[in-house]
């Protein structure tokens, strides 16, 4: 079983939609969890950590359920620069694992 | 700022011949990591080292070796390049347990081709 599983995709949703993302994880005593952007042929960078208590920064907004081992990102008022793959990543012990990511497009 | 480099964008290298691929940060981090991300599969984690002279095998160490004599710099080597080794490859560093699990953060990456 994958330590961190992730609808891939594709997701295709018109400028101003609300889109969320789901990813669950395998390891109960995972400590810490996150969610990455990946432009196109670029590396990962660190879209917005997940606290137990959910989480908001502007249009996106973060939430970590650690009784049904789940974390969700849900991004409102879709731009098209939010165009890109999102990566669910959990902290377990001293290793990071990743999802396989969830592709987005936002079509104007 | 952060920041991360790794010594190649593009590489191309034959079947056979030894690859260095190289990776510095300049946050003082102790835990660096090289991982390899292609289609479908996501990024894997080939090594990491929690510090000099540390390494401790990922999930798809064959066919790969580290080197981390200074805290820094955590190169990445191929004893001999394969077809299959083809991919994309990228570093990152972290900060240890208790102080301050925010991130990683990754360099640009280098897109290995074997021919």
């Amino acid at each position: 079983r994958k330590e961190v599983e992730q609808d891939p995709g594709p997701f295709n949703v018109p400028e101003g939609a609300t889109v969320a993302f789901n990813c669950t994880y395998s390891n109960s005593a995972s400590q810490s969890f996150f969610w990455y952007r990946q432009d196109c042929r670029k590396e990962p960078k660190l879209l917005m950590s997940v606290y137990s208590s959910g989480n908001e920064d502007g249009r996106f907004t973060a939430q970590l359920n650690r009784a049904s081992q789940y974390i969700s990102l849900l991004i409102r008022d879709s731009k098209l620069s939010d165009s890109a793959t999102y990566l669910c990543v959990v902290n377990t012990g001293n290793q990071f694992y990743f999802g396989t990511g969830t592709s987005l497009t936002v079509i104007p | 700022d952060v920041k991360v480099t790794q010594s190649s964008r593009y590489l191309v290298k034959r079947t056979g011949e030894k690859v260095f691929l190289e990776c510095v940060q300049d946050m003082d981090h102790e835990n660096m990591f090289w991982y390899r991300q292609d289609p479908g599969l996501g990024l894997r984690l080939i090594y990491f080292s929690y510090d000099v002279k540390m390494k401790e095998k990922g999930d798809i160490p064959e066919g790969y070796s580290v080197s981390r004599e200074k805290k820094e710099r955590f190169s990445l080597i191929l004893e001999s390049a394969s077809t299959n080794q083809t991919s994309m490859y990228l570093c990152a560093s972290s900060l240890l347990p208790g102080q301050g699990w925010d991130t990683q953060y990754f360099g640009p990456g280098t897109r290995l081709t074997v021919l």
